[in-house]
């Protein structure tokens, strides 16, 4: 089976540093993104990553270790936007389900003023 | 802009009434998913098509039904919509060739089902 696991809530205030881990464990690996939700709206793509090490994007940022399974997403100069929930997705898939995503229930994340 | 559309954005049905969510895309993409999502929970793949090939979920009940016609439109038909499938309905789209491992999926803004 495929198992995705990443902490429900967190809080931060504005300005600060915040860090979202992920766990998995999957049948196979071809990549974790990371998405971005809004309450109501469609996930937007944030990261990938698919070698060990960190990616980094302005003030996002995210690192990967396949050995242990493990990922986490930085965000850095927190603003009130960045609340919202943050979606873990693994590309375990092979053949024609190459592009098949394992999604976490993801972190709600708010931000305080 | 290249992108990917829902519509309805928001549906209303009745308990067993049959209801269809469509899906367009401008990216041309080969592959098209379809995912349920409840409140507070991780979207759900239900099912997806590579190229004209249907891949259906194990757990994806019977009830749920899609179609897609060409490269641009994908349908999700709920034959006899339950209380329990009221849920934010996503359509998704990514390109993927044989032996790349890159295949971020492209979003639209989803349907919100509610079933009365």
């Amino acid at each position: 089976g495929q198992n995705i696991d990443q902490p429900t809530e967190m809080t931060a205030t504005e300005g600060a540093i915040v860090q979202i881990n992920c766990t998995y464990q999957t049948s196979g690996f071809n990549g974790l993104f990371w998405y971005q939700q809004h309450a109501g709206e469609a996930p937007t793509f944030l990261s990938y990553n698919v070698l060990d090490g960190l990616e980094e994007k302005g003030r996002f940022s995210s690192f990967l270790s396949r050995s242990k399974g493990y990922s986490y997403l930085l965000l850095k100069e927190l603003q009130m936007k960045d609340s919202a929930s943050y979606l873990c997705a693994v590309n375990s898939g092979r053949g024609s389900t190459l592009g098949r995503l394992y999604f976490g229930r993801g972190t709600q994340l708010t931000v305080w003023p | 802009d290249a992108m990917v559309i829902q519509n309805p954005r928001y549906q209303v049905t009745q308990f067993g009434k049959p209801v269809t969510l469509s899906c367009s895309q401008t990216l041309n993409h080969n592959v098209m998913y379809w995912y349920q999502q409840k409140s507070s929970q991780a979207p759900k793949l239900l099912f997806h098509y590579y190229d004209k090939d249907f891949n259906n979920e194990a757990d994806t009940p019977d009830n749920f039904q899609s179609r897609r016609p060409n490269t641009s439109f994908c349908f999700l038909d709920i034959r006899s919509p339950g209380l329990g499938d009221a849920a934010m309905y996503l359509c998704a789209t990514s390109t993927t060739q044989r032996g790349a491992s890159y295949n971020e999926q492209f979003f639209g803004p989803g349907t919100r089902l509610t079933v009365l």
